[in-house]
């Protein structure tokens, strides 16, 4: 079956970078896109950006544009989203989610970022 | 940068029917915003409910349903139980982007 499994809990200091993991598996890694998602604590879903696995392009969210880096690594299955520059206003749970065609499917289980001195 | 509005927050009775819009400050929304809806429970990552406008996935409860409705993305939720009680979110696609709602907490009392 479909899976996104996603790196464990981060905690990271003011001013420091975070790199999370997103390892697909069940289906055609290529085939479809990936997308970041951030939900700060007690708020709404704040889209990030996207990659294509097959091709490696990305589409940033204006807002992050400069902080964050996705990337993948195809013989893993795995895409990966750095966020740099770290503040207090980064502490969320970061999500991937996968999509194609407009058709959002598939979510991993989250990966809470707590960025604190 | 479009700004995605749903309602805060709505109450329905078990057994009712309930809709829940989300507009875009851009002006109407229309099947090119390519809408998805989401239900997020506490604790848990969101679920996908709805794309493109009205379909659904395989694993969508037949009791929701999407549309387009004066002007705005509508989910409709008919005979509602109580583990239907959850925030849900709108998604669009808006000049290259995709912004979420603010969602809608969904009561059911």
């Amino acid at each position: 079956q479909v899976q996104l499994v996603q790196s464990g809990t981060e905690v990271k200091k003011p001013g420091a970078s975070v790199k999370i993991s997103c390892k697909a598996s069940g289906y055609t890694f290529t085939s479809y896109h990936i997308h970041w998602v951030r939900q700060a604590p007690g708020q709404g879903l704040e889209w990030m950006g996207i990659i294509n696995p097959g091709s490696g392009v990305t589409n940033y969210a204006q807002k992050f544009q400069g902080r964050v880096t996705m990337t993948r690594d195809t013989s893993a299955s795995t895409v990966y989203m750095d966020l740099s520059s770290l503040t207090s206003e980064d502490t969320a749970v970061y999500y991937c989610a996968r999509e194609l065609n407009i058709e959002w499917t598939y979510w991993g289980q989250g990966t809470l970022v707590t960025v604190s001195s | 940068q479009t700004v995605v509005t749903q309602e805060p927050s709505l109450t329905v009775s078990p057994g009712g029917t309930v809709t829940l819009t989300c507009a875009s400050s851009t002006g109407a929304v229309t099947r090119g915003y390519n809408a998805n809806w989401f239900q997020q429970k506490p604790g848990q990552a969101p679920r996908s409910l709805i794309y493109n406008t009205n379909n659904k996935h395989s694993w969508t409860p037949a009791q929701f349903s999407g549309s387009l409705l004066g002007g705005k993305a509508a989910l409709t939720l008919s005979g509602v139980q109580p583990e239907d009680e959850a925030e849900y979110y709108c998604l669009l696609y808006c000049d290259g982007a995709w912004v979420f709602g603010g969602g809608t907490k969904l009561t059911v009392l």
